[in-house]
């Protein structure tokens, strides 16, 4: 089955420092790449995902990038602010299958 | 228009006790499922449902059962409470399935002591 690895699992920058998070996946089949944030004590919500028809992605300071060739995508946080720190989780998933199978979380602290 | 609402938000159990988390979304989605969240281990599917009466497994299915009786509810039962089952579950809803955007529930606190 598939399986999504991501690294760091926690990343520590400076306010208007730019993060970036990695994830690779194992199916070559996985079509859709998802990016959740969790805030302390509450529900993932998605902030941005990716179809592989795609390359990058961009919404206002988050922006998600694919390399299919490599099975790798990563999410990129620019002017990073304080109210970015949170754990934030990637996922994949495809047309063929009902399961989205999710990273192992990072935890991104923003300092002021 | 609620979303997806899970009961209770905090339980604690004895071991060996059964329990059932209760999820219900009004979103008239076809895919539920639940996951467990570690420390360190992310979100791993326990199992999940592409519509009523039909279930499967996940990735961590064991000591858990669920079934489907109508499409707004997915219950996950717990049938003999293990410390190991110590987590935080979350259910969720989709339209598609694996490739569509998935809404989660505010989450349980599950402690088995």
């Amino acid at each position: 089955g598939e399986n999504v690895e991501q690294h760091p699992s926690t990343l520590s920058v400076q306010e208007g420092d730019s993060a970036v998070i990695k994830c690779t996946y194992s199916d070559s089949a996985s079509n859709y790449f998802p990016w959740y944030k969790q805030e302390l004590g509450k529900r993932p919500q998605l902030i941005i995902d990716i179809r592989s028809n795609v390359g990058e992605k961009k919404d206002q300071r988050i922006a998600v990038t694919l390399n299919k060739t490599a099975k790798h995508f990563s999410l990129h946080i620019t002017e990073t602010q304080p109210e970015d720190s949170a754990v934030y989780f990637c996922a994949a998933g495809m047309d063929s299958s009902y399961k989205l199978i999710f990273g192992s979380g990072t935890r991104l602290l923003v300092r002021p | 228009n609620a979303g997806v609402t899970q009961t209770p938000k905090f339980q604690v159990l004895k071991t060996g006790q059964s329990m059932t988390l209760q999820c219900a979304q009004d979103m008239n989605h076809e895919y539920m499922s639940w996951y467990r969240q570690d420390p360190g281990m992310g979100l791993r599917l326990i199992h999940y449902s592409v519509g009523a009466g039909i279930t499967d497994q996940g990735e961590v299915p064991n000591g858990y059962n669920v079934s489907r009786s109508t499409t707004e509810d997915f219950p996950l039962r717990l049938l003999s409470a293990a410390p190991s089952q110590t987590s935080v579950y979350f259910c969720a809803s989709s339209y598609e399935g694996g490739n569509t955007e998935a809404f989660f529930g505010q989450g349980t606190r599950l402690t088995v002591v």
